[in-house]
């Protein structure tokens, strides 16, 4: 069974459009994250869910919005897709938001913005 | 100037070979993470450790918290252990914030 489980793998699309990218995780974890892996592989956070609740937002566009139905689930959401969006977007969870908690990452979704 | 610095940022090994991958640290942290990701992409945690050493199989990591400083170790390397090593870091911001990775190559 997948533990962190996202979708889609890979996804091309035309500057411009909306897309989603959804991710669940099946541990029973209470925080999410959301990182991006720019193309020099380096990767950075983005966001953080703790049941349900955003607790960190980094400095990242508006036009990016998570979404948490409920703690098992968060979604990304990004409107009006730029070329500079082109990156690896990995999400991960861990059992709570304490800082020494193991972080299992999601297999990454490819996303290229033409 | 990151606040995670790993090195070398490639290394090329023989099999066999033991293997250092280094990390420096400028931040306070409560962990210190070593990740890998394999070359079809996904990300693995290795270890999480805060004080002293952690070994599983052919690999250790060690930390100095005085120094700001990590290793991690790759004993009798093989082509398989061919990845991208990353060190990360969490403190009181609760989110990873990682060094630059090492691309690590070992030859048969």
């Amino acid at each position: 069974d997948t533990a962190v489980s996202q979708t889609p793998k890979y996804l091309v699309t035309q500057m411009g459009n909306d897309k989603s990218i959804k991710c669940e995780q099946n541990l029973g974890h209470d925080t999410m994250y959301w990182y991006k892996q720019d193309s020099k592989k380096f990767l950075k956070i983005m966001f953080s869910y703790n049941n349900k609740e955003l607790i960190i937002n980094e400095t990242v566009p508006n036009r990016f919005s998570p979404k948490s139905p409920d703690k098992a689930h968060l979604n990304l959401h990004i409107n009006s897709l730029e070329l500079g969006d082109s990156a690896v977007y990995f999400c991960a969870s861990s059992q709570d938001s304490g800082n020494q908690e193991t972080q299992y990452f999601g297999p990454g979704t490819r996303l290229l913005v033409l | 100037k990151n606040e995670v610095e790993q090195s070398p940022q490639n290394l090329t090994a023989q099999e066999g070979e033991f293997i250092t991958i280094n990390c420096s640290y400028s931040v306070g942290i409560s962990a210190l993470h070593w990740l890998q990701q394999h070359p079809g992409g996904g990300i693995v945690s290795l270890f999480m450790l805060s004080s002293g050493k952690k070994k599983h199989g052919r690999l250790i990591a060690t930390i100095n918290i005085q120094e700001k400083h990590s290793s991690l170790h790759i004993t009798a390397s093989h082509p398989r252990d061919s990845a991208v090593y990353i060190c990360a870091v969490s403190g009181s911001a609760r989110q990873l914030t990682f060094g630059s990775g090492t691309q690590l190559t070992v030859l048969p």
